[in-house]
């Protein structure tokens, strides 16, 4: 079966520093992986998608993602945090089928101007 | 134009009542899908389905059920409302499996 651990169900960061959110996933086979942001009161936004491509995989808004088998990892940088990213990040893996996606509890991020 | 859309984007209603949500996808996507979020943010699959095959969650009660008029609609209908059934329900939409999911603005229930 698979599933994601989000490690931090809370990230604060000031404005300016590096952002770091956690993703560990559990799956039989070599999963597809994806990062979603949900803004408050708003749908769901891909930030940025792993499908056995290259390991590190930039996304939009200048976020980036390394999957790494090794430690079953999905980590979400971005080198300098925005007030604009302030929202709810969930890392996401696919099953083999794609029928089903599997969405991990969430963090939480929040900067501080 | 919108590419998964889902109607209406808040809905209130009583306990006992039938209510369906909308949910069209312009993107000629084959499979469809749908999810309900927690008070606590979780997500979690409701259904999937595509031209071929529905996948419930064994954990969603029959009162829920998926309606497919076509390959771009997949309505969502739900009989006898409960209060935990209050949460904001997701449409979402893939072109092929191991691709991503597009997902609509969502619709917040609120049942009293």
């Amino acid at each position: 079966a698979q599933s994601v651990t989000q490690l931090d169900s809370h990230v604060s960061v000031s404005e300016g520093t590096p952002v770091l959110l956690r993703c560990n996933y559990s799956s039989s086979y070599s999963p597809s992986l994806f990062w979603y942001v949900q803004h408050p009161n708003k749908g769901l936004q891909l930030l940025l998608k792993y499908t056995s491509a290259a390991t590190l995989v930039k996304g939009i808004n200048g976020f980036e993602a390394e999957f790494k088998k090794s430690e079953t990892s999905f980590h979400l940088t971005k080198p300098s945090a925005h007030m604009s990213d302030a929202a709810e990040y969930f890392c996401v893996v696919s099953d083999r089928t794609g029928n089903q996606f599997y969405f991990g509890t969430g963090t939480s991020l929040t900067v501080i101007p | 134009d919108t590419a998964v859309s889902q109607t209406p984007k808040y809905l209130v209603t009583q306990m006992g009542n039938d209510k369906s949500i909308k949910c069209e996808q312009n993107l000629g996507h084959d499979t469809m899908y749908w999810y309900k979020q927690d008070s606590k943010k979780f997500l979690k699959i409701m259904f999937s389905y595509n031209n071929k095959e529905l996948i419930i969650n064994e954990t969603v009660p029959n009162r829920f059920s998926p309606k497919s008029p076509d390959k771009a609609h997949l309505n969502l209908h739900i009989n006898s409302l409960e209060l935990g059934d209050s949460a904001v329900y997701f449409c979402a939409s893939s072109r092929q499996p191991d691709t991503e999911a597009f997902f609509g603005q969502g619709t917040r229930l609120t049942v009293v």
